[in-house]
C-alpha cells in the first residue's frame, strides 16, 4: 500500500519568504508527527496530532512555525519569514493508533528545506 | 524526561563482521526503544522495537537487540555484516504513559567496507 508521502521533495527559499510543507499520512492513520533533521540539533521532534487536533505543539522552535490539519489526514507546515536557521530535512510520521508509546511511527521521505 | 545516548557517531566495519551499534537511554517511565535506519535522501525505516514483552528483538534484514534494564541499554547487532546495511542508524524511545512522541539518539554512521 501506499506510505507517507511529503511534497515538495525539496524547496529553496529566500529569506524572510514563507513556505509550506506537506505531508499525506497513511490512510486511517489517526496520528501523525513532524520532525526536523539538521545537522546540529539532530531529528527533533516538532507537533503531534491526534485526528485534526494537536495536543503537543511542544517542539515547535518558534511562532513563526505552525501545522494544521484537516480531515484527519493531510498535514501542512508552515514556516513564516524564514531564516537560514530554519534549513533542515522535515520528516512527517504517521500511525494507527498514537495513544501508546509502542505505536510504530511510519515515516516519509521528508522535504529538504534551504533558506538562502 | 528521557533522552537517548549512541556511543560513537561513526562505526566501520569489515564486509562479514559482526555489528554493535550501542544505545543507552534514560527514563522515568517504562519506556518502549526502537531502532530506525534512513539510507541517503530516503526516511526512516523501522527495524525494531522493544514493547516490554520479549526482552530480545528480532528485527528485519538479520538484526537484533536486547533490551537490558539493568544496564539502561538497548545495543543492536548484526552477526555478519553486508555492504547493503552501509546506513545510519537512529535509536529511539517513547514513553509507556504518553504517546508516540519519539526522542531520538545523535544516530550512527554505519560504513561496511569489502
Amino acid at each position: 500500500g501506499a506510505g507517507v508521502s511529503q511534497s515538495p521533495s525539496n524547496k529553496v527559499t529566500e529569506k524572510g519568504k514563507d513556505v509550506e510543507l506537506r505531508c499525506d499520512p497513511i490512510s486511517g492513520h489517526t496520528a501523525l508527527y513532524w520532525y526536523r533533521q539538521s545537522l546540529g540539533q539532530g531529528l527533533e521532534f516538532l507537533i503531534y496530532f491526534q485526528g485534526n487536533s494537536a495536543p503537543d505543539k511542544s517542539g515547535l522552535p518558534s511562532d513563526r512555525f505552525s501545522a494544521e490539519r484537516t480531515g484527519g489526514s493531510v498535514s501542512t507546515l508552515t514556516i513564516q519569514r524564514t531564516q537560514q536557521e530554519d534549513s533542515a530535512v522535515y520528516l512527517c510520521a504517521s500511525s494507527l493508533n498514537g495513544r501508546a508509546g509502542a505505536d510504530t511511527q511510519y515515516f516519509g521521505p521528508g522535504t529538504r528545506l534551504t533558506v538562502l | 524526561a528521557q533522552s537517548v545516548t549512541q556511543l560513537g557517531s561513526h562505526v566501520s566495519v569489515s564486509e562479514g563482521a559482526l555489528v554493535l551499534l550501542r544505545c543507552n537511554y534514560s527514563s522515568s517511565v517504562p519506556p518502549y526503544l526502537f531502532w530506525y535506519v534512513q539510507y541517503p535522501n530516503q526516511g526512516l525505516q523501522l527495524l525494531l522495537k522493544y514493547t516490554s514483552a520479549a526482552t530480545l528483538v528480532k528485527g528485519i534484514n538479520g538484526f537484533e537487540a536486547e533490551f537490558k534494564k539493568s544496564e539502561t541499554s538497548f545495543h543492536l547487532t548484526k552477526p555478519s555484516a553486508h555492504m547493503s546495511d552501509a546506513a545510519e542508524y537512529f535509536c529511539a524511545v517513547s514513553v509507556s504513559t504518553s504517546y508516540g512522541k519519539l526522542t531520538f539518539g545523535q544516530g550512527t554512521i554505519l560504513t561496511v567496507h569489502p
